[in-house]
């Protein structure tokens, strides 16, 4: 069982170069979700997306866009990426919103913006 | 802001104690989650519990939930060294779809 797998893990980036984060689920999950992690401000809600083809934003939308194309992928992008996006981005899905139970995390994407 | 904040930071202690964290949270809420994350790793759910819930239990995990007080409070008995990790609690918010909003995390160490 795979579960939720992000790719890539690890990626250095050039100020105002852009790059793609991918996250697939195995799982046939409704809902996915794009997470941050900073020392000291644990994690925040970049996007999120209840469904295929839909998605919103989370606490911190702001220099990201996300797609749902296909109900198991869930990508999030950085058109020109900044050292303040510097951070490890965590994928998540679950099976409905948050009254039904938990959620499921990939293993994080390091990425550090120089 | 967070929705979730957590007491302690950080937390010391000996193997075979008892470990408790305190969440404490703003607005009211459907459910609340706890997380642990092992270093470098993803997070990993532990226990939900529902807004009419007042207390779970899951194996050495207690949680307690105080709606009142907008508090939650997990407490891993017999603690392991093993169970160092960070612990995140999350809550799924009224009127607000799918989100799931953290807490800034309790960094538990468990020397043996």
């Amino acid at each position: 069982n795979a579960g939720v797998t992000q790719t890539p893990k690890f990626r250095v980036l050039k100020t105002g170069q852009s790059m793609t984060l991918l996250c697939a689920q195995d799982m046939n999950h409704e809902y996915m979700y794009w997470y941050r992690q900073d020392p000291g401000m644990g994690l925040r809600l970049i996007h999120y997306s209840v469904g295929e083809g839909t998605t919103a934003k989370g606490e911190v939308p702001d220099g990201y866009n996300v797609s749902r194309l296909k109900k198991q992928n869930f990508l999030l992008g950085l058109e020109s990426a900044a050292p303040s996006q510097t951070s490890v981005y965590f994928c998540a899905s679950s099976l409905a919103g948050v009254g039904s139970g938990e959620l499921f995390f990939g293993e994080g994407s390091r990425l550090t913006v120089l | 802001s967070q929705q979730g904040e957590e007491d302690p930071q950080a937390l010391s202690i000996q193997e075979g104690e008892n470990a408790t964290m305190n969440c404490s949270y703003k607005t009211s809420i459907n459910n609340l989650q706890w997380y642990r994350q092992n270093s470098g790793r993803g997070l990993v759910h532990l226990i939900l519990i529902r807004s009419n819930e007042r207390e779970k239990h899951s194996g050495r995990l207690r949680v307690t939930l105080d709606t009142s007080k907008k508090s939650s409070s997990l407490l891993i008995t017999a603690s392991r060294a093993a169970d160092t990790a960070s612990y995140f609690c999350a809550t799924g918010v009224y009127n607000q779809g799918g989100k799931l909003i953290f807490g800034q995390g309790t960094e538990l160490s468990v020397k043996p």
